[in-house]
């Protein structure tokens, strides 16, 4: 059974560009989290979604930054015109829909740098 | 509110010494489940351990071992006879189920080094 898997793993965009982050999460899974580790920290949470809603984006910035998890394919973290603070390593969770929400399977994480 | 405080940023220790890595934590629920994570220099996050609120049995998985103290909120982990490979940053985090959607909340890490 493949683990949650997360691309690209590396990702450079110049300011101003848009970066798109994937990901699958383990098979049989329709809960996905997402979460941003900014250099020498730990992760924060950002966003909570099951298949084709939103459930908690409390930890979302309110500008530039999306998110999406349709009912076919990846979740999508998406972030506008990004900025060298965005610059940070974006892990992807997910969890089954038997209600077992305390365990979140990690992806390896995609690393966004921003020039 | 929920809060995970690593107060060891950075510990350097010489291999085959232990060493303890300290996590005191804040809930107000009565069920939560707190976890470890390793981070290599390659950056993923490697699981190590949950355990649940209801369970303060200490366990051993080989050199590592994790001390689980509901009277002082705590959760020790304890390597022993540490190794060069042990190097990381170690993040201990928290679940609870006061919100909805049941997030993670991490501390900010202990960068271990493990000196040859």
């Amino acid at each position: 059974n493949a683990g949650v898997m997360q691309n690209p793993r590396h990702l450079v965009r110049r300011r101003g560009q848009e970066a798109r982050l994937r990901c699958s999460p383990m098979k049989g899974h329709s809960h996905v989290y997402w979460y941003r580790q900014l250099p020498e920290e730990g992760l924060k949470f950002m966003v909570y979604l099951q298949k084709e809603n939103i459930i908690d984006e409390s930890g979302m910035p309110k500008e530039r930054f999306s998110a999406e998890f349709p009912k076919e394919g990846p979740s999508i973290l998406r972030i506008q015109q990004v900025v060298r603070g965005d610059s940070a390593a974006y892990f992807c969770a997910s969890s089954s829909s038997l209600g077992l929400t305390y365990e979140q399977y990690f992806g390896p994480g995609t690393r966004l740098t921003v020039t | 509110a929920q809060k995970v405080t690593q107060a060891q940023t950075e510990i350097s220790v010489v291999e085959k010494e232990d060493v303890t890595l300290d996590c005191v934590y804040e809930t107000r629920d009565t069920t939560y489940y707190l976890f470890w994570y390793k981070q290599p220099p390659s950056g993923e996050l490697v699981f190590l351990i949950r355990r649940n609120s209801f369970d303060e049995q200490n366990e051993i998985s080989g050199r590592y071992s994790w001390n689980f103290q509901k009277s002082t909120s705590s959760f020790n982990f304890t390597i022993t006879a540490s190794q060069v490979v042990d190097s990381a940053v170690y993040f201990c985090a928290l679940s609870d189920l006061s919100n909805t959607g049941n997030q993670f909340y991490f501390g900010t890490g202990t960068s271990l080094t493990v000196i040859p």
